[in-house]
């Protein structure tokens, strides 16, 4: 089956230090792959995505970059942290519906920068 | 990037009553749209989709209208249950990218 996993669920990070969040996929290939950020009580930013190994797009410019080494895996890195980077980072892929391509979500990991 | 808004931030319905959910979009050539649920620390869940060249689509007590007029999009939930409460996206897609509303957060009083 198809799956998403990406982790750790939840992290607290002082000022400064670096972040790296892993996120795998399941069951396909050469998936497009998506970073998002949610920040409090807020909408879901497009961070990063990729159409391949090496391939990577950026949407903003920030404290964030991001690799994919591999077919099934995307990472999101920072060498120092902000205060602002806190939030709720979700990795997601594309898939076929039926009707359309659509994204879907991992479960999520909780970023606490203090 | 794309403008994606949402008329209402919050929506609070009786249970058993339908609910309906609204939301604008403003790039024209965006061609699929997606409603997605997402409950209180939980990843967004995929509900529905609907491409460009329809008006309705209906899943399962949701039924997606997409107004391309005036560029609206609105999720419809019959009989609306507690489990249902939670925050609602509509994201349009151009491309390989996808872009969100901020949501809107519908209660369910028993």
């Amino acid at each position: 089956s198809q799956t998403i996993h990406q982790w750790p669920a939840t992290l607290v990070q002082p000022v400064g230090s670096p972040l790296s969040l892993e996120c795998t996929v399941e069951g396909t290939s050469n998936p497009n792959l998506y970073w998002y950020r949610q920040a409090a009580g807020r909408g879901l930013q497009l961070l990063f995505y990729s159409v391949g190994i090496g391939q990577i797009s950026s949407e903003v410019p920030q404290n964030l970059s991001a690799s994919r080494p591999q077919d099934r895996q995307f990472i999101l890195s920072s060498k120092k942290l902000l205060l602002s980077d806190s939030g709720f980072y979700l990795c997601a892929w594309r898939r076929w519906t039926g009707t359309g391509n659509t994204i879907y979500f991992g479960e999520g990991s909780w970023l606490t920068v203090v | 990037g794309e403008s994606v808004g949402l008329h209402l931030p919050t929506l609070s319905v009786q249970e058993g009553d339908n609910s309906i959910i609204n939301c604008a979009y403003s790039n024209s050539a965006s061609d699929y749209f997606i409603w997605y649920k997402q409950e209180s620390g939980k990843g967004p869940q995929f509900i529905i989709d609907i491409r460009s060249n329809m008006d309705k689509r209906q899943g399962q007590r949701v039924t997606v209208l997409l107004n391309k007029t005036v560029k609206h999009l609105s999720l419809q939930i019959a009989a609306t249950q507690p489990g249902d409460s939670a925050v609602y996206f509509c994201a349009e897609n151009t491309g390989n990218q996808f872009y969100f509303g901020t949501g809107t957060s519908l209660t369910v009083i028993p």
